[in-house]
């Protein structure tokens, strides 16, 4: 079976750009959220969506956004990108949307803003 | 706030000594304290979870211990491998209807094991 895909795996982008990255969960999975993780920390909450509606929302910006698909596949888009955006940007599927027992992480989006 | 204190940042050990973690929570009405591993260039991968109902887990050579009134939570592994050695993150949250599928992450352990 398909883990959590990612796409892209690395990405540039200049400051002020526009940047959309794409998550597909494991069959079945219905919960997706996203996390950003600056390098040498832990991963920080941005969003979790469940069955195509938001459920939750960290502490970023309006220029973060994200939406899930009919097919349970998500995007996060961030708008007029700074150079604190640099990150690594995690996707995490789950079967439920109520307790998020048994997380799944994809590997990642390496995201460089220059 | 929600907070999660991780030590220590860097833990050096020989091959087949034990390695423990530690971790505290702010938040008392956290249930569900997961452990992750990361290896470099791949996400965290869930290694070894414990709800707030139990006291101690236990798979194969790693295990979990929780100490709900104190609000901490430690990893321990034993028989350490060379291929133990990456960043271990802990984490807290809660379940229950008003959930977030918010995690909270420490600040991440660098675990390695010299042969």
């Amino acid at each position: 079976d398909a883990g959590v895909t990612q796409s892209p795996t690395h990405l540039i982008k200049t400051r002020g750009q526009h940047v959309t990255l794409r998550c597909s969960p494991i069959s079945g999975h219905k919960s997706v959220s996203w996390y950003q993780q600056v390098l040498g920390q832990g991963p920080q909450f941005i969003f979790q969506y469940y069955e195509k509606e938001e459920r939750g929302r960290g502490n970023f910006p309006d220029r973060f956004s994200a939406r899930q698909f009919p097919n349970y596949s998500s995007e996060l888009n961030v708008n007029a990108l700074l150079l604190g955006d640099s990150a690594l940007y995690l996707c995490a599927s789950s079967l439920v949307g109520q307790g998020h027992y048994g997380y799944t992480f994809g590997s990642g989006t390496r995201l460089t803003v220059v | 706030g929600e907070n999660v204190e991780q030590h220590p940042s860097t833990l050096s050990v020989q091959e087949g000594d034990s390695a423990v973690i530690k971790c505290t929570y702010s938040d008392s009405a956290s249930n569900y304290f997961p452990w992750y591993k990361q290896e470099l260039g791949k996400g965290p991968q869930l290694i070894i979870d414990i709800r707030s109902n139990v006291g101690e887990k236990k798979d194969q050579r790693i295990a979990v211990t929780l100490n709900k009134t104190a609000k901490h939570f430690s990893l321990h592994i034993t028989e350490t491998q060379p291929e133990d050695s990456a960043v271990y993150f802990c984490a807290a949250s809660w379940g229950g209807s008003s959930n977030t599928g918010k995690l909270i992450f420490g600040q991440g352990t660098t675990l390695q094991v010299k042969p």
